[in-house]
């Protein structure tokens, strides 16, 4: 059984850029959900996807959107980058079975200039 | 709306002794609390969680934590730290849909 994989590990963009994050489940999970954890803070809910369709989203604004594939991988999207969208960028994946236990990957740290 | 206070930023401890890490949690309707662990330059990984039932919660690598309700509070413990326990800890808590609300963080430093 593999566990949540993300890529790529690290990246640097320039302001104004774009950028796509990808993140594999773990192995028969259906929910993906997306983090941003700012240096020396908490991990900040992003938005979360289930069966392929958005169920829930944070406080970010719409240049941040996601999509799922039929093999409950995912894909952050992020538009006209900005300076504070610097972040280490988390994939956590669940089962939704009342468990309450999410898988997270490494996370890509991603660095805008 | 939910929200998760972790009292101190960092806690130095030396080996061998115990250690509390402090968290309290605001909500008007009932939630899942968490705790897990960060290592340098790697994602989360879950220590323990508090669904229902008994309120205190055994997890991994010897922590536990106790859910108190009247005191909003779940702080985690561990009788006697390693220097391998060093790292950033977080408390989370959750409602119904896995949307997970975190606190800042603790960093745990364990002296040799």
């Amino acid at each position: 059984e593999t566990g949540v994989t993300q890529s790529p590990t690290h990246l640097i963009k320039t302001r104004g850029q774009q950028v796509t994050l990808r993140c594999s489940s773990q192995s028969g999970h259906n929910t993906v959900s997306w983090y941003q954890q700012a240096l020396g803070q908490g991990p900040q809910f992003i938005f979360q996807y289930y069966r392929e369709e958005e169920n829930g989203r944070g406080n970010f604004p719409p240049r941040f959107s996601g999509l799922q594939f039929p093999n409950y991988s995912s894909e952050l999207n992020v538009n006209a980058l900005e300076l504070d969208d610097s972040a280490l960028y988390l994939c956590a994946s669940s089962l939704r079975t009342g468990t309450h236990e999410q898988y997270f990957g490494p996370g890509t740290r991603l660095t805008v200039t | 709306a939910q929200s998760v206070t972790q009292l101190d930023s960092q806690v130095p401890v030396f080996e061998e002794a115990p250690v509390e890490l402090r968290c309290n949690y605001s909500s008007s309707v009932s939630v899942y609390l968490f705790w897990y662990v960060q290592y340098p330059n790697q994602g989360l990984q879950l220590l323990l969680k508090y669904l229902s039932g008994s309120t205190l919660v055994k997890g991994i690598n010897g922590f536990e934590a106790e859910f108190n309700k009247s005191q909003t509070s779940f702080h985690l413990r561990k009788p006697s730290v390693h220097i391998s326990d060093t790292a950033e800890y977080f408390c989370a808590v959750s409602v119904d849909t896995d949307k997970l609300i975190f606190g800042t963080g603790t960093r745990l430093q364990v002296f040799p």
